[in-house]
């Protein structure tokens, strides 16, 4: 089936490490996207990316940092430069320029200990 | 820019009642409307959306929408609502002929149902 996978679900971190989250697509979409999720807020773009080896700042790219190697993958990494990166992270793709509707991961819980 | 509201951050509601959830938005050109919803540490998965045409939307799950271009709204309906509704449920704008996913959400309105 496709979909799109974040790994791991849960992970935990020091502050003042670096960590990456995974994001991998099969549903051969061109634009993905990195969202962050705190409680009772709404949901704020990080980076996005439109094809491969290209991608923008979005509201909140502070501490954040991306590659777009692939079209099947856009990692996401929190570095230690990230004030406060506790949150839920979520990953989406959308077919195209003109697509109506974007499809989620499951999402990654990041908690710094 | 355009900005959505959630005119409701909780509600509550009895199982089998009717439930609406608000939403209006803001934006100065013409904008594609969506309802997500997410369960507990989930992602958001695609209820209804609206790109034109009739002003009715309906989704899955039984619920439905209705665009209202005059009062910029896109409430969210639902006759008779499930203890499994139970949710967080966002609406969303994006302006048409860009990337669906750089969209603008609300801050969400969590629907608990009760037995």
């Amino acid at each position: 089936d496709g979909g799109i996978t974040q790994s791991p679900k849960y992970l935990f971190r020091k502050e003042g490490q670096n960590v990456t989250l995974s994001c991998e697509q099969n549903l051969n979409h061109d634009a993905m996207y990195w969202y962050r999720q705190d409680p009772g807020q709404g949901l704020r773009l990080i980076y996005y990316s439109q094809i491969v080896n290209d991608f923008q700042k979005g509201d909140i790219a502070e501490g954040y940092s991306v590659s777009r190697e692939k079209k099947e993958s856009f990692p996401l990494t929190v570095t230690s430069a990230q004030k406060n990166p506790t949150a839920f992270y979520l990953c989406a793709s959308t077919q195209g320029q003109q697509d109506t509707e974007a499809f989620f991961g499951q999402g990654t819980r990041l908690t710094v200990v | 820019a355009q900005s959505v509201t959630q005119l409701d951050s909780q509600v509550p509601v009895f199982e089998e009642a009717p439930v609406e959830l608000r939403c209006n938005y803001s934006s100065s050109v013409s904008v594609y409307l969506f309802w997500y919803v997410q369960y507990p540490n989930q992602g958001l998965q695609l209820l209804l959306k609206y790109l034109s045409g009739s002003t009715l939307v309906k989704g899955i799950n039984g619920f439905e929408a209705e665009f209202n271009k005059s009062q910029t709204s896109f409430h969210l309906r639902k006759p008779s609502v499930h203890i499994s509704d139970t949710a967080e449920y966002f609406c969303a704008v994006s302006v048409p002929y860009t990337n669906a996913g750089k969209s603008t959400f609300g801050d969400g309105t969590t629907l608990t149902v009760k037995p």
